[in-house]
């Protein structure tokens, strides 16, 4: 059963900062990783999706990366600003017959200006 | 604007009632997922559809139930045989593998309030 823990659950960093949140899962057999960020009592936002045969995807100040040989995902904010304030979420999609997401619990990021 | 939408935002419901929650989208997209979050959880798949007409049940889908009737609607009914119905729900859409990345797209969710 694959298992997506996220760490820290909270971080809390001054504006400009650069900033790493981490996500490991139990299984390697994934079809892809996606980041999602939320904001407090909305849906979830795609920000980046790695494919299973891919090791980094960019977009913007983020950059998501992915070593399935250790289980484990990176998502990197250069520069963060106040906006950035909001809950992360990694999902693994596992593929096999119904390519569900399993979600991490979040780490829930406040950028102080 | 393309997009999911659900309705309402707000939801409650007395003990013993039945509730359908309403998940519409104009992507196009041919699989529909619900999932549930509760606070310090990470969301958890309730209910999947692949394609018109056929779903499949997702880790907790013991008292929901839900249809598929049209591509672009998928509702979510929460019966009163579901114990401990408060919490966020949301629904999401993708293309199914094979024809794209199949990259999820959620909605904006409904909070479910049992009075």
């Amino acid at each position: 059963k694959q298992e997506v823990t996220q760490i820290p659950a909270a971080l809390s960093v001054p504006e400009g900062e650069n900033l790493v949140l981490n996500c490991s899962f139990t299984d390697s057999a994934i079809y892809n990783l996606q980041w999602f960020r939320q904001d407090p009592g909305k849906g979830l936002t795609s920000l980046l999706l790695i494919q299973s045969s891919q090791r980094e995807q960019t977009s913007g100040r983020l950059n998501a990366s992915l070593d399935k040989s250790s289980g484990r995902s990176t998502l990197y904010i250069a520069a963060s600003q106040p906006g950035d304030s909001a809950t992360y979420l990694c999902a693994v999609n596992s593929g096999g017959s119904n390519y569900k997401l399993t979600f991490g619990k979040g780490t829930l990021l406040t950028v102080n200006p | 604007d393309g997009g999911i939408t659900q309705s309402p935002k707000y939801l409650f419901r007395k003990e013993g009632q039945n509730v359908t929650l309403s998940c519409e989208q104009n992507l196009n997209h041919d699989a529909m997922y619900w999932y549930r979050q509760d606070p310090g959880q990470g969301l958890r798949l309730i209910y999947y559809s692949q394609i018109v007409n056929d779903f499949q049940k997702g880790d907790i889908a013991e008292g929901y139930s839900v249809s598929r009737e049209k591509k672009e609607s998928f509702p979510l009914t929460v019966t009163s045989a579901q114990k401990n119905p408060t919490a966020f729900y949301l629904c999401a859409s993708s293309i199914p593998p094979g024809q794209g990345n199949n990259e999820q797209f959620f909605g904006p969710g409904t909070r479910l309030t049992v009075l």
